[in-house]
């Protein structure tokens, strides 16, 4: 089938240790994108890619970056993880181009803890 | 900046009620989604409208542009439609309700 893959599904790093989670698509959309949600929160979006062309929400740390080598593959990397990091990541995808509107396709998620 | 506003926030019923959970926003919006969130964090994209009414088995969702406004319906409600329910938004981009944490009792 079809889906979105996230790896790994649960990540422990330290504190200021460099942490790099996966997201994968069979599904050849275009537009991938990685969320935050902390515990009980609304997931939030911190950036996305339309093919190749990154988009950061102005409000997304420094912190986190984005590479996107293929279309299949995404990867969020936190520099510097803080305790306030800790969340589950979401990975998404969807067909579309800037002015239009498709479905997103979730991945199952990495919750990620600093200690 | 679209506000998306969720009801109830929390919800516990018997199995077999029918469930209505409302969103409603506060800027002309080009589509709304209803994802389904599982306790372990994968969500489950439900339905998108932009329109009218959709039916999937026993899940109905309807929205009214015009008042802005959306309900996810239930009906035969069982335990395993236990989840957190989020109403999406999308204008220039996607924004998230809260979500409605819906537990059926057996």
């Amino acid at each position: 089938d079809a889906m979105v893959i996230q790896n790994p599904r649960y990540q422990v790093t330290q504190f200021g240790k460099p942490v790099t989670l996966s997201c994968s698509q069979t599904l050849n959309h275009n537009v991938m994108y990685w969320y935050q949600q902390k515990s009980s929160q609304a997931p939030k979006l911190l950036f996305h890619y339309y093919d190749k062309d990154f988009n950061n929400e102005a409000d997304t740390p420094d912190n986190f970056q984005s590479r996107r080598p293929n279309t299949s593959f995404c990867f969020l990397d936190i520099r510097s993880p803080g305790l306030g990091d800790a969340a589950m990541y979401l990975c998404a995808t969807s067909r579309g181009t800037p002015l239009s509107v498709y479905e997103q396709y979730f991945g199952p998620g990495t919750r990620l803890t600093v200690t | 900046k679209n506000e998306v506003e969720q009801s109830p926030q929390n919800l516990t019923a018997q199995e077999g009620e029918f469930i209505t959970i409302n969103c409603s926003y506060s800027v002309g919006i080009s589509a709304l989604h209803w994802l389904q969130q599982h306790p372990g964090g994968g969500i489950v994209s439900l339905f998108m409208l932009s329109s009218g009414k959709k039916k999937h088995g026993r899940l109905i969702a309807t929205i009214n542009i015009q008042e802005k406004h959306s309900s996810l319906h239930i009906t035969a409600s069982h335990p395993r439609d236990s989840a957190v329910y989020i109403c999406a938004v999308r204008d220039d981009k996607i924004i998230f309700g809260k979500g409605t944490r819906l537990h059926i009792l057996p």
